[in-house]
């Protein structure tokens, strides 16, 4: 089956930890992307690739880092000088050039006590 | 990328049609406009997008002004599974930052 895989479901760490956040897809999308959703609101971009070995901020990328070392793979690491980790985080994908659509993942909700 | 304006909630009736609008008054010539939904506790999914033309799938329609300045989608025969938010979003042709913002919660009602 062709899509994104985010794992896991839900994570649970303690304040001070960094945790990293996974994402895959294996439909040889060139972008790919970050969003945090906080309960009730939107969607707020954190970071997004466009290319492997290259990557920009969003909106909202203090407190967290990214790497994309493989076209498949973009993880997320939430640090600890992010001061509200807690968050439904939710990965996508899209062909760079052109009018094509994101495909999002499942998402992972990570609770930080 | 141009911003959008949509109402925070509306209902429907099941059975009958839902009328979504979004404002987009300030987009340019190369940005399309873009609906997704997003139903509780899951990733957004894709519904459908359009430049100029109205446009039509399996799920939906999308009208969209002679202006482009606002656009609406439409769910025809809306059912309790269609119950979600629905996101209005403008992106040009070649960017690569899509930015969402607080939906249309949509309630249909039995």
């Amino acid at each position: 089956d062709g899509g994104i895989t985010q794992s896991p479901k839900y994570l649970f760490r303690k304040e001070g930890q960094n945790v990293t956040l996974s994402c895959e897809q294996n439909l040889n999308h060139d972008a790919m992307y970050w969003y945090r959703q906080d309960p009730g609101q939107g969607l707020r971009l954190i970071y997004y690739s466009q290319i492997v070995n290259d990557f920009q901020k969003g909106d909202i990328a203090e407190g967290y880092s990214v790497s994309r070392e493989k076209k498949e793979s973009f993880p997320l690491t939430v640090t600890s000088a992010q001061k509200n980790p807690t968050a439904f985080y939710l990965c996508a994908s899209r062909w760079a050039q052109g009018a094509y659509e994101q495909y999002f993942g499942p998402g992972t909700r990570l609770t930080v006590t | 990328d141009a911003k959008t304006t949509q109402p925070t909630s509306m209902d429907c009736a099941e059975g009958r049609a839902a009328n979504l609008p979004c404002n987009h008054s300030t987009i340019s010539g190369n940005e399309y406009v873009y609906w997704y939904r997003q139903i509780h506790s899951q990733g957004p999914q894709y519904i459908i997008h359009g430049l100029k033309n109205n446009e039509t799938n399996e799920m939906a329609s999308l009208i969209i002004t002679e202006d482009r300045k606002s656009s609406t989608l439409i769910l025809p025969h809306a059912t309790l599974r269609d119950t979600a938010v629905y996101y209005c979003i403008v992106r040009g042709y070649n960017n690569n930052d899509m930015r969402f913002g607080a939906g249309t919660r949509l309630t249909v009602k039995p």
